[in-house]
C-alpha cells in the first residue's frame, strides 16, 4: 500500500521567515496530493491541494510543489505569522482515487515572536 | 450551514464493552470518511462510503470494527470488545465527491480504561 514520509516532525522559525516541510509518497499513482492544518484540539482543515497534472500551486502566502518523478511534495510558507503555527499533515492518495488518502505523521510548526 | 458534527464529544468506557460513534455529514455531501487519530500522530484511514456503492473497508483494524451508512446521511462507528489500544480520536468527515475537499468533524474522543 501507500507509504507517506514527512519531514521535519518538528520546525520552529522566527515570524517573517519562511518554512519548508517535506513529504514523500510510494505509489506512482497517486494523484492528489492535500495538505491539512490542525491547531490545537481542533479538526483538521485543508488549507492547500495539488494533483498529478500541475507541478505548483499558489494561495497567497502558501504555495505546494511536487515532483512526480522523485515522488515528493512540499508545503512552502512565506512570511510566517504566530497564527501560522499548528500540526501540518501532507497526504496521498494510493492508487489514483482520492477516497482514501494516505497521511504523514505531522509536522509541528511553532512561528516565534 | 452546518458542517460535520459527532457525538459524543468525549466517551470513556471499560475494557470489552461496545460503543457507538455517530456522524451526521454536511448536507448533499455523498461521501463519508472515518479515520482515527492516536496522540501525537497522524490520520489513520478506517471507512469510506460513497452514495449507495459497497463501503471500502479496507482500513478498518479488525473485526471488532464496523460501520454503517443511513442513505447519504448519518454514519455510526461501532467498537465491539473495546481494547486500551483502541484509545483515540475518531474523526468524521465527508465530501461532495471524492475529489473535492474533505470537511472533518470536531471528533471523538474515545478512552478506553
Amino acid at each position: 500500500g501507500e507509504n507517506v514520509e514527512q519531514h521535519p516532525s518538528t520546525l520552529s522559525v522566527q515570524e517573517g521567515d519562511s518554512a519548508v516541510i517535506k513529504c514523500t509518497y510510494s505509489d506512482s499513482a497517486s494523484n492528489y496530493f492535500p495538505w491539512y492544518k490542525q491547531e490545537l484540539g481542533k479538526r483538521p482543515q485543508l488549507i492547500i491541494d495539488i494533483r498529478s497534472n500541475v507541478g505548483e500551486k499558489k494561495d497567497q502566502r502558501i504555495a505546494v510543489t511536487l515532483n512526480k518523478t522523485a515522488k515528493h511534495f512540499s508545503l512552502h510558507i512565506t512570511e510566517t505569522q504566530p497564527e501560522d503555527s499548528a500540526v501540518y499533515f501532507c497526504a496521498a492518495s494510493p492508487g489514483g482515487t482520492a477516497s482514501k488518502l494516505t497521511f504523514g505523521t505531522g509536522t509541528r510548526l511553532q512561528v516565534m515572536l | 450551514g452546518a458542517g460535520v458534527s459527532q457525538s459524543p464529544s468525549n466517551k470513556v468506557t471499560e475494557k470489552g464493552k461496545d460503543v457507538e460513534l455517530r456522524c451526521d455529514p454536511i448536507s448533499g455531501h455523498t461521501a463519508l470518511y472515518w479515520y482515527r487519530q492516536r496522540l501525537g500522530q497522524g490520520l489513520e484511514f478506517l471507512i469510506y462510503f460513497q452514495g449507495n456503492s459497497a463501503p471500502d473497508k479496507s482500513g478498518l483494524p479488525s473485526d471488532r470494527f464496523s460501520a454503517e451508512r443511513t442513505g447519504e446521511s448519518v454514519s455510526t462507528l461501532t467498537i465491539q470488545r473495546t481494547q486500551q489500544e483502541d484509545s483515540a480520536v475518531y474523526l468524521c468527515a465527508s465530501s461532495l465527491g471524492v475529489y473535492n475537499e474533505q470537511f472533518f468533524g470536531p471528533g471523538t474522543r474515545l478512552t478506553v480504561l
